[in-house]
Parts: C-alpha cells; sequence; structure tokens
C-alpha cells in the first residue's frame, strides 16, 4: 500500500539552487497539502490543492510555488533556495476537507 | 497568538499513569477536530478524531468543548510506547471560504519504566 510517497527523501542545496520536492498519493484524494516542520514551531501549511488544476497559499507561501497538473500529484518548487528554507517538508493528502489526512514520510532540505 | 495552541510539554510520566493534554483553538467556526501522533523523525499519523459528544478508543478519551474552543486528549494507563509527540489539529479556514488542516506545536510525551 503506496499511500502517499515524497521524493526524493533528503537533499542538500546551496543557497540559490532550485528544485522541485514531488508528492504522488494513489488513494484518489481530491485534497493535497505542502507542510514545513521547524523545531517548535509545529507544522505550518506552505500551500494546498482542493483539486486537479487548482493551488492556494497556506500560511507561509512566500518562496515557494506549486503545481497540481494532474489529481495524484502535488509539485512543490523552490526557485532560489535560502537558508530559511532549511526544514522537513510533508505532503499530506485527504479525500475531502474534514477528513483524515494521510501524510507521506517527508524530506529532509538542508540549505547551506 | 497562534491559531492551534498546545502546552509543548515535555509531560514526563511513569507507566501506568493517567495523563492529559490540552488544546485551544481561535477559530470558533472550525468545524473538524483531531489529535495525531508524531513519533520521532516520522510523519504524522492519526490517533483519533474529536466529535462533540466526545469519543473514546481504548485508553484514549478525546474530548471537545465548542463554547470553550477547547479540546482535550486523555490517555489512561500509559505505556512506554505511548511516547510520542501529540499534535492538536483543527479544520478551519485558511483564507476566504476554503479550510485547511491547521496544526498545534505538539506537546511531547515521555512515558518512564
Amino acid at each position: 500500500n503506496a499511500g502517499v510517497t515524497q521524493t526524493p527523501k533528503f537533499r542538500v542545496l546551496k543557497t540559490g539552487q532550485s528544485m522541485t520536492l514531488l508528492c504522488a498519493q494513489d488513494m484518489n484524494h481530491e485534497y493535497m497539502y505542502w507542510y514545513r516542520q521547524d523545531p517548535g514551531m509545529g507544522l505550518r501549511l506552505i500551500h494546498y490543492s482542493v483539486g486537479e488544476g487548482t493551488t492556494a497559499k497556506g500560511e507561509v507561501p512566500d518562496g515557494y510555488n506549486v503545481s497540481r497538473l494532474k489529481k495524484q500529484n502535488f509539485l512543490l518548487g523552490l526557485e532560489s533556495a535560502a537558508p530559511s528554507q532549511t526544514s522537513v517538508y510533508f505532503c499530506a493528502s485527504s479525500a475531502n476537507r474534514g477528513t483524515e489526512a494521510f501524510f507521506g514520510q517527508g524530506t529532509r532540505l538542508t540549505v547551506v | 497568538r497562534k491559531e492551534v495552541e498546545q502546552d509543548p510539554g515535555p509531560f514526563n510520566v511513569p507507566e501506568g499513569a493517567t495523563v492529559a493534554f490540552n488544546c485551544t483553538y481561535s477559530n470558533s467556526a472550525s468545524q473538524s477536530f483531531f489529535w495525531y501522533r508524531q513519533d520521532c523523525r516520522k510523519e504524522p499519523k492519526l490517533l483519533m478524531s474529536v466529535y462533540s459528544s466526545g469519543n473514546e478508543d481504548g485508553r484514549f478519551t478525546a474530548q471537545l468543548n465548542r463554547a470553550s474552543q477547547y479540546i482535550s486528549l486523555l490517555i489512561r494507563d500509559s505505556k512506554l510506547s505511548d511516547s510520542a509527540t501529540y499534535l492538536c489539529v483543527v479544520n478551519m479556514i485558511v483564507d476566504t471560504g476554503r479550510r485547511a488542516l491547521t496544526f498545534g506545536s505538539g506537546t511531547r510525551l515521555q512515558v518512564q519504566p
């Protein structure tokens, strides 16, 4: 049972480099989310999507872009990485807005 | 003020103890409430949903007080395996007409032998 899969699991970037984090879910969920987790801060919502072709900003969207071209995939892009973006990134999906969210295993990103 | 607030802990309790966690949320229009569990360096996983009438799942009891905008989680007969961070999660409006899951910072529990 794959559930929610994130790639890559680890990455080290230099300041100014770009990268894309991929999230894939096989549960036919409408809602998908990207969160970042920093020590003592809990999970903070970056962007989310309520369906294929839609995206919306969350609590901390600056410096990130997202796309949901296919229902099963939700991509998070960093155009010009900064050390402040060093974090653990979690993708999640849910059937609708009021139901349980399932999480990927996380991506540990370090920007040096 | 954070939209979902929790005591960060840590709560250090002996095996067999009863421990309670509390959580407050800021948006009275919030509709869905959950407790998630997160083990060290792992992803969060649903522990239980929280219903208005209160609900129980084995040793775990969750309660919701909408008037006070307060959620609680009670763990009875604590086990070593209960050691984890417990996240309070509220489905609330994040922009006009749309909702998303908003997480508290988590409460860390350490059960000791």
